[in-house]
């Protein structure tokens, strides 16, 4: 079986920097991929980690560490459009194909 | 073109209805998939299809029927749904299954059983 830990909400103020953790138990893993949904809307990909270390888009930095089952999502200068749920979704988890979504973090950007 | 259409974006059906669902991409993508996605909930994945083959149903009852006609289209026919099937349900495509990292989702369609 497998099973994907992450914070259910997390609030901060515009400006700051929101760390979302992922600490994931499965039978095979791939990787680590992350999704932005805002309310009413489509998930949208934000970046996957193939490989121990930081990845940097932008504003958003991915983290994973293999060997501790644990990855994160850095969300930095947060801005009032950040305001969505974080989704951390390891493919290929139990199959060759499937992306196995995580429960979700609501962030709440306050002015 | 990165753009995932579904249509309808909102349907409402009664038990006894049969409808439709339907995706169109047009990126190229081989592999297509369906979620349900419950509010408050992450999106569930219902069926993967790969190279318009279907290569995984996550124990779907048959009242939900997957289609894909070709390499950019994909249906989902409804019938004899029940109310607890009301949610929302997008369809996403990427490049290729074993590239199911990176999908691409459509913006849903809200379905409501009355």
């Amino acid at each position: 079986g497998q099973s994907l830990e992450q914070p259910s909400e997390v609030t901060a103020v515009e400006g700051a920097i929101v760390q979302i953790n992922c600490t994931y138990q499965t039978s095979g893993f791939y990787g680590l991929s992350w999704y932005q949904q805002h309310d009413g809307g489509a998930p949208t990909f934000l970046s996957y980690n193939a490989l121990d270390g930081l990845e940097e888009t932008g504003r958003f930095s991915s983290f994973l560490s293999r060997s501790d089952s644990y990855g994160y999502l850095l969300l930095q200068e947060l801005q009032m459009k950040d305001s969505a749920s974080y989704f951390c979704a390891p493919p290929g988890a139990d199959s060759w194909g499937k992306l196995q979504f995580g429960a979700g973090t609501q962030v709440v950007v306050t002015p | 073109d990165t753009e995932v259409t579904q249509t309808p974006k909102h349907l409402v059906m009664g038990m006894t209805n049969k409808k439709s669902l339907k995706c169109e991409q047009h990126m190229g993508h081989r592999a297509m998939y369906w979620y349900k996605q419950k509010a408050k909930k992450p999106p569930e994945l219902m069926f993967v299809y790969s190279y318009e083959k279907l290569s995984i149903n996550e124990s779907v009852p048959s009242r939900f029927s997957p289609e894909c006609p070709n390499s950019s289209l994909l249906n989902l026919h409804l019938h004899a749904l029940q109310p607890e099937d009301s949610a929302l349900y997008l369809c996403a495509s990427s490049q290729e299954s074993p590239n199911s990292y990176e999908q691409y989702f459509g913006p849903g369609t809200r379905l409501t059983v009355t």
